[in-house]
């Protein structure tokens, strides 16, 4: 099946600096990708969905200033959090999908941020 | 608009009894549903989707799941627990508008013991 490889799985990192996570399909082209965030012991709740080439679309809440998402090629998509704060240490997971963001998506196997 | 209520926030069993997880969902549009897996700390493994072919839908590990549209459910089952299943369950419903969003339940903690 389709895998999406995420990097680095962990990082810690002091307040104020930012942080870049990556997101790879490996064996298929993902023109979509999402990200997505989860709390402890809670759901996972959709942040923002990228599609190669153009401007990533923000779910209602999610400041874009603060999670930058790029999607520059078929193959990677990354997250960055500027200016972390403890407030924003979570788990990330990403998903791709191909098919224009209509088929099914497969998920990465998630970041995790510690911001002391 | 779509939305997934799974009824327990843990089930225990033990290992090698049945294993029930209960999803019920609502959605304006026909709906794909599925069924993922997630173990501490690791990202989601799909263990079966409903995609409105088959209403009974076997998926891996044993695992299987009925769609009841009349009853709006998306029960997950297994016949016999493995201590190995032991992981958080969240039934998902995927609604084709614009990208095929996921919306997710908040999830089951299948708890077993031996």
């Amino acid at each position: 099946g389709a895998v999406v490889s995420q990097h680095p799985s962990r990082v810690i990192c002091k307040s104020g600096t930012s942080v870049k996570i990556e997101c790879r399909s490996l064996d298929f082209q993902a023109t979509t990708m999402f990200w997505y965030r989860q709390f402890p012991k809670k759901s996972l709740m959709l942040m923002a969905t990228s599609n190669e080439g153009s401007k990533a679309t923000y779910e209602q809440g999610v400041e874009k200033d603060k999670f930058l998402i790029n999607h520059a090629s078929l193959t990677l998509s990354t997250l960055t959090v500027t200016s972390a704060h403890p407030e924003d240490s979570s788990f990330y997971i990403c998903s791709a999908t191909g098919l224009a963001g209509l088929g099914e998506q497969f998920f990465g196997p998630g970041t995790r941020l510690t911001v002391l | 608009a779509q939305s997934v209520t799974q009824l327990d926030s843990h089930v225990s069993v033990s290992e090698g009894t049945p294993v029930l997880l209960r999803c019920n969902y609502s959605s304006s549009y026909s709906p794909s549903l599925f069924w993922y897996v997630q173990h501490p700390n690791k990202g989601l493994q799909l263990l079966l989707k409903y995609t409105s072919a088959a209403t009974l839908v076997k998926g891996i590990n044993g695992f299987e799941a009925e769609f009841k549209k009349s009853e709006t459910s998306f029960h997950l089952t297994k016949p016999s627990a493995h201590m190995s299943d032991a992981a958080e369950y969240f039934c998902v419903v995927s609604v084709v508008s614009g990208y095929s969003t996921l919306t997710f339940g908040k999830g089951t903690m299948l708890l077993v013991s031996p």
